[in-house]
């Protein structure tokens, strides 16, 4: 069964660092994987896809890389800022996995100004 | 302006109630999906369909039920039978193995 797993539970870092969330999981037989950011009481909002063919996407300030032998994948955030504050969860979809999307518990950052 | 629609926002329930959380596409998305969130759990997978009038179960669709007459539509029954039901409901579609969108969410609170 896979499971994904992001440390830190939560990082809180000052305005203006570059700082790196981390995701693993356990089946590396994926399709994709995806990052999503969450605001408190708000639904999810889809950042980055990367399929399991590539290694890395960009969108602006964010790059996710996909080490799909090792399970892993981060999530690096360039001259962060205090809007970027929200709950960032990574989820992968397994093959043979029913074409589910699986997902970690997040990692809650806070940005102060 | 496409993309997901969950209404009511909030929700109240009393016990021994069904009751029917709704989402709406029109992104033309073949996959549908419902999540539970609590506090300190992630998101749990309770059903999804692949394709009209096809679902599975996913992790925890024990009190919940679905349909899927239309491609647009999935709603979710809570049924008496789910024994904690308050939460937070997300809906999500995506193509076969594509990018998944959200709805904004559904609170469910039992009163």
């Amino acid at each position: 069964k896979q499971e994904v797993t992001q440390i830190p539970a939560a990082l809180s870092v000052p305005e203006g660092e570059n700082l790196v969330l981390n995701c693993s999981f356990t089946d590396s037989a994926i399709y994709n994987l995806q990052w999503f950011r969450q605001d408190p009481g708000k639904g999810l909002t889809s950042l980055l896809l990367i399929q399991s063919s590539q290694r890395e996407q960009t969108s602006g300030r964010l790059n996710a890389s996909l080490d799909k032998s090792s399970g892993r994948s981060t999530l690096y955030i360039a001259a962060s800022q205090p809007g970027d504050s929200a709950t960032y969860l990574c989820a992968v979809i397994t093959q043979g996995g029913s074409e589910k999307l699986v997902f970690g518990k997040g990692t809650k950052l806070t940005v102060n100004p | 302006d496409g993309g997901i629609t969950q209404s009511p926002k909030y929700l109240f329930r009393k016990e021994g109630q069904n009751v029917t959380l709704s989402c709406e596409q029109n992104l033309n998305h073949d996959a549908m999906y419902w999540y539970r969130q609590d506090p300190g759990q992630g998101l749990r997978l309770i059903y999804y369909s692949q394709i009209v009038n096809d679902f599975q179960k996913g992790d925890i669709a024990e009190g919940y039920s679905v349909s899927r007459e239309k491609k647009e539509s999935f709603p979710l029954t809570v049924t008496s039978a789910q024994k904690n039901p308050t939460a937070f409901y997300l809906c999500a579609s995506s193509i076969t193995l594509g990018q998944a969108f959200f709805g904004q969410g559904t609170r469910l609170t039992v009163v």
